[in-house]
């Protein structure tokens, strides 16, 4: 099993539209969780981080479930421009570790 | 602000040549991390420095790879003798604090596409 694991998609949704990807980790001892967006050909850029309680940035929330070991990423009102891929961030304190997921395609049509 | 800063942008050698690869960190920040990108196997963390001193580099493939840090403010990635299996996109990130602290977001620079013929 990866450490982390992503649905690769491509989500196709259309413009308006609410869209959630889901991201698992393996290891319990996780300490902290981030997404990232990057765009084609261009490197990660932070998206936003996330906090045991959730926390939300405009059209963007972000969650993470410690019990079931996943974080999750909302986008509403889904923008053209959003169309990117979604990269989960998992890092682990004890090991230096950060690991990315292999990324969710998502592609917002007109 | 100046981000992090990657040269070359693009590289094209032979199998055989050695290949140095540069990073500039955010002016700053302590942490400083290469990766490697591909189709095949996603974003790879190859090395991790802390105050320059490297912490982590599990995920650097083999012996043909190595990196350096001599201050805080410049980083290579060497690769010798180059491969085409290297072909890929090198990031090169930093952050402000190392791993696990508050402020550990990472920022990456453009990045440098090499390809090895």
């Amino acid at each position: 099993r990866k450490e982390v694991e992503q649905d690769p998609g491509p989500f196709n949704v259309p413009e308006g539209a609410t869209v959630a990807f889901n991201c698992t980790y393996s290891n319990s001892a996780s300490q902290s969780f981030f997404w990232y967006r990057q765009d084609c050909r261009k490197e990660p850029k932070l998206l936003m981080s996330v906090y045991s309680s959730g926390n939300e940035d405009g059209r963007f929330t972000a969650q993470l479930n410690r019990a079931s070991q996943y974080i999750s990423l909302l986008i509403r009102d889904s923008k053209l421009s959003d169309s990117a891929t979604y990269l989960c961030v998992v890092k682990n304190t004890g090991g230096f570790k950060t690991i990315f997921g292999a990324g969710t395609r998502l592609f917002v049509k007109a | 602000d100046a981000g992090v800063i990657q040269s070359p942008r693009h590289e094209v050698t032979e199998m055989g040549q050695e290949v140095t690869l540069r990073c500039k960190p955010i002016s700053g920040h302590n942490s400083l991390f290469w990766y490697r990108q591909t189709m095949m196997r996603g974003l790879e963390l190859l090395i991790y420095f802390n105050n320059n001193v490297p912490i982590d580099d599990s995920g650097m493939p083999e012996d043909r790879f190595s990196a350096k840090m001599p201050n805080a403010s410049f980083s290579t990635l060497k690769i010798q003798p180059s491969e085409p299996r290297d072909s890929a996109v090198y990031f090169c990130a930093s952050s402000l604090r190392p791993v696990g602290l508050a402020g550990d977001e990472q920022y990456f620079g453009p990045g440098t596409r090499l390809t090895v013929t």
